[in-house]
């Protein structure tokens, strides 16, 4: 089955414990990205790669890290979690790397994070 | 400037009757992507519909249609002969030309609660 899957699905944590959470696509997807959810504010776009070893910061990168070693993962890293980062993330892949308007992006099923 | 509004926090709607759900946006792009997604209760992001600056027709996809409208800059998402499942959040998105399509913004969303 096509998918983008994540884990965990759910963390809680305490304020400056590194964590990784795992993003992995089976679709041979070019372009992969990170988003969190926050009420009020819709998604907004942490950093995404358009392709292995290239990757860019989107809207709200502070705080965040990313690594686009494999086509396939884009693992989301937070060296130094703060309870402002408490959020729904979701990571999402397209097809292609290169500019293309109607590329659709598929989403993973989010995992909600807390930083106590 | 908000680069994607919906105005509506929420909407209200009797099973089998219509809705629209309003999406304005702000680019000085010639070229851009307009989508929707649905977020039901359980959390995942569902792609629903795309349309392009340049088509010339409406998008349909089922009961899924795209009210576009370029010189008004909107892009409102109608849903015919609604249903149960129907109730979700609905975030309309956008990909510019003046970020080499790479990154999606999205608006805060509308919640749509569908009565028996």
């Amino acid at each position: 089955e096509a998918q983008v899957t994540q884990n965990p699905r759910y963390l809680i944590t305490v304020t400056g414990k590194k964590l990784t959470v795992t993003c992995s696509q089976n679709m041979n997807h070019e372009y992969m990205s990170w988003y969190r959810q926050d009420p009020g504010l819709g998604l907004r776009q942490i950093y995404y790669s358009m392709n292995v070893e290239v990757t860019d910061k989107g809207d709200v990168p502070e705080g965040y890290k990313v690594s686009r070693k494999e086509k396939r993962n884009f693992p989301l890293i937070l060296e130094s979690p703060s309870p402002n980062q408490t959020s729904l993330y979701f990571c999402a892949s397209s097809l292609e790397g290169f500019p293309n308007p109607s590329d659709t992006q598929y989403f993973g099923p989010g995992t909600r994070l807390t930083v106590l | 400037a908000q680069k994607i509004t919906q105005t509506q926090p929420g909407m209200f709607v009797q099973e089998k009757e219509a809705v629209t759900l309003d999406c304005t946006y702000d680019t000085s792009d010639q070229s851009y992507g307009l989508f929707w997604y649905k977020q039901p209760s359980s959390g995942e992001m569902i792609f629903l519909i795309y349309q392009g600056s340049y088509d010339e027709q409406n998008a349909t996809e089922g009961r899924y249609s795209l009210n576009f409208q370029k010189a008004r800059k909107s892009a409102n998402l109608v849903i015919s002969a609604s249903q149960l499942g129907d109730s979700a959040m609905y975030f309309c998105a956008m990909r510019e030309e003046g970020t080499g399509f790479q990154k999606l913004v999205f608006g805060t969303g509308t919640r749509l609660l569908v009565s028996p």
